[in-house]
């Protein structure tokens, strides 16, 4: 069965500078999808940044960028130049690739806290 | 704005009461989803539905019923529920149910007395 484990339930990071919140996954298949999300306060999950497996390259979203290690099964998420609006859960979540089933796991999440 | 709308926001209900909660996608999506979310856990998939047919149901208790009338709107129906079923239950959509991301709703908490 594939979990998803984000070890840091809360961070917190100064504005302006750079932060990264880790995840690890396990699992036995070799084609899915990976993702962060973060649901301010406010509640609204967000999509902030989306990685497919098979591609080498690592995604980025502006300030956003992730640390895609398919060997180690980690895939570490980093925000530049923290903002107050960054203020939020950061959930990492898997999903195998194909199939008519959407089984989207998550990760029980990283509360992170932007200070002033 | 996702495109997910969810409503009510807030729900406070008896364990005798019967409760809808509605989402509604304007994403033209074709897959929908209800997931819950409690204090301290993952957020876990309750229902998907593709193309208004149930597609997965992870063994989530009877008192708990979906319905979805149309590629837009998805229910969750509430009968006789029990205290420990206070969550945020959300609701996203996605293209289709096999590899496309996921845009979710704002959620509606809910409180069971």
């Amino acid at each position: 069965a594939q979990t998803v484990t984000q070890s840091q339930p809360e961070m917190s990071v100064q504005e302006a500078e750079t932060v990264t919140l880790s995840c690890t996954y396990d699992t036995s298949e070799n084609n899915y999808y990976l993702f962060w999300y973060k649901q301010p306060p406010s509640r609204q999950m967000i999509l902030v940044i989306r990685q497919e497996a098979y591609k080498q390259q690592n995604a980025t979203e502006n300030r956003f960028s992730v640390n895609f290690q398919k060997a180690a099964k980690s895939f570490s998420l980093k925000i530049s130049d923290s903002q107050l609006g960054d203020t939020a859960m950061y959930f990492c979540a898997f999903r195998h690739y194909g199939g008519s089933q959407g089984n989207l796991i998550f990760g029980k999440g990283t509360k992170l806290s932007v200070k002033p | 704005e996702t495109g997910v709308t969810q409503t009510p926001r807030h729900l406070v209900m008896g364990m005798t009461n019967k409760k809808s909660l509605k989402c509604e996608q304007h994403l033209g999506h074709n897959a929908m989803y209800w997931y819950k979310q409690s204090a301290k856990k993952p957020l876990e998939l309750m229902f998907v539905y593709s193309l208004e047919e149930r597609v997965e149901n992870n063994s989530v208790p009877s008192r708990f019923s979906p319905e979805c009338p149309n590629s837009s709107h998805l229910f969750l129906h509430l009968h006789t529920l029990q205290p420990e079923d206070s969550a945020l239950y959300l609701c996203a959509s996605s293209q289709g149910p096999g590899t496309d991301t996921q845009y979710f709703g704002p959620g509606t908490r809910l409180t069971v007395l």
